[in-house]
C-alpha cells in the first residue's frame, strides 16, 4: 500500500498569513494513464470532509482562489495565500492512483 | 441538489453484523463509482471500498476484506456496505461518497456512526 506521510501534523497560523502543508508519498502517483491522482480535502469540525484540490492542482467547484496546489511524483504541497477564520480543520492529502486509496494523518490548522 | 444520505448505523455486539445504506439524490446515480469511507473517533480518515458505477468491479481495504460486501442497487439510487463480524477497530463514522471523473470523491454524505462495543 502506498503510505502518505504529511508535515507539519499542527500549523497554528495567523489570521491573514500563509499556510503550506506538504505531503509525501511512499511511492511516486503517478499513474499509467499518465496523471497523478493526488487530491485535497479539508475537514471542519463538526462536518464532513470536502474536496479542495483534485489531480495535484486543480481546485475544485467553489473553492476559494486562496487554495492552491503543486507537486510531482512523490512530493506535494497545499498553500492557503491568506488564511481566514473558515480554514480552520483538519486538511487530508489522498492518493486515488492505486488501491486501497490511501490518505494523510491529516495537518490540523488552528489561528494563533 | 447532489445527496447522499447514509442510515443504518448503532451500537452492535462484537461478531454480529450490521448493514448500512445510502440514499443517492439529485444525480445520475448509476453513471457513477461510489466509495465507503470510514473515520475512528478522534482519528483520521480511512477508505473502505469501491465499486463500479455497474457493480461490476469491487476492491475492498485488507480490514475488511471478507468481512464486509459493498453493493448497490441502481433501480433504487440506493448503496449499501454488509458488515459482518464486526470487530471493535470497525467503530467509525462510515461515509459514503461519489466517485466522479478523474478519481476524485467530490460529494460526501454526513455519515453513519456505527459502534461495536459489549
Amino acid at each position: 500500500d502506498i503510505v502518505m506521510t504529511q508535515t507539519p501534523l499542527s500549523s497554528p497560523v495567523t489570521l491573514g498569513q500563509p499556510a503550506s502543508i506538504s505531503c509525501r508519498s511512499s511511492e511516486s502517483l503517478v499513474h499509467s494513464d499518465g496523471n497523478t491522482y493526488l487530491s485535497w480535502l479539508q475537514q471542519r469540525p463538526g462536518q464532513p470532509p470536502r474536496l479542495l484540490i483534485y489531480k495535484i492542482s486543480h481546485r475544485f467547484s467553489g473553492v476559494p482562489d486562496r487554495f492552491s496546489g503543486s507537486g510531482a511524483g512523490t512530493d506535494f504541497t497545499l498553500k492557503i495565500s491568506r488564511v481566514e477564520a473558515e480554514d480552520v480543520g483538519v486538511y487530508y492529502c489522498m492518493q486515488a492512483t492505486q488501491f486501497p486509496h490511501t490518505f494523510g494523518q491529516g495537518t490540523k490548522l488552528e489561528i494563533k | 441538489q447532489v445527496q447522499l444520505v447514509e442510515s443504518g448505523g448503532g451500537v452492535v455486539q462484537p461478531g454480529r453484523s450490521l448493514r448500512l445504506s445510502c440514499a443517492a439524490s439529485g444525480f445520475t446515480f448509476r453513471s457513477h463509482g461510489m466509495h465507503w469511507v470510514r473515520q475512528a473517533p478522534g482519528k483520521g480518515l480511512e477508505w473502505v471500498a469501491v465499486i463500479w458505477y455497474d457493480g461490476s468491479n469491487k476492491y475492498y481495504a485488507d480490514s475488511v476484506k471478507g468481512r464486509f460486501t459493498i453493493s448497490r442497487d441502481n433501480s433504487e439510487n440506493m448503496l449499501y456496505l454488509q458488515m459482518n463480524s464486526l470487530r471493535a477497530e470497525d467503530t467509525a463514522v462510515y461515509y459514503c461518497v461519489r466517485w466522479e471523473d478523474n478519481r476524485v470523491m467530490d460529494v460526501w454524505g454526513q455519515g453513519t456512526t456505527v459502534t461495536v462495543s459489549s
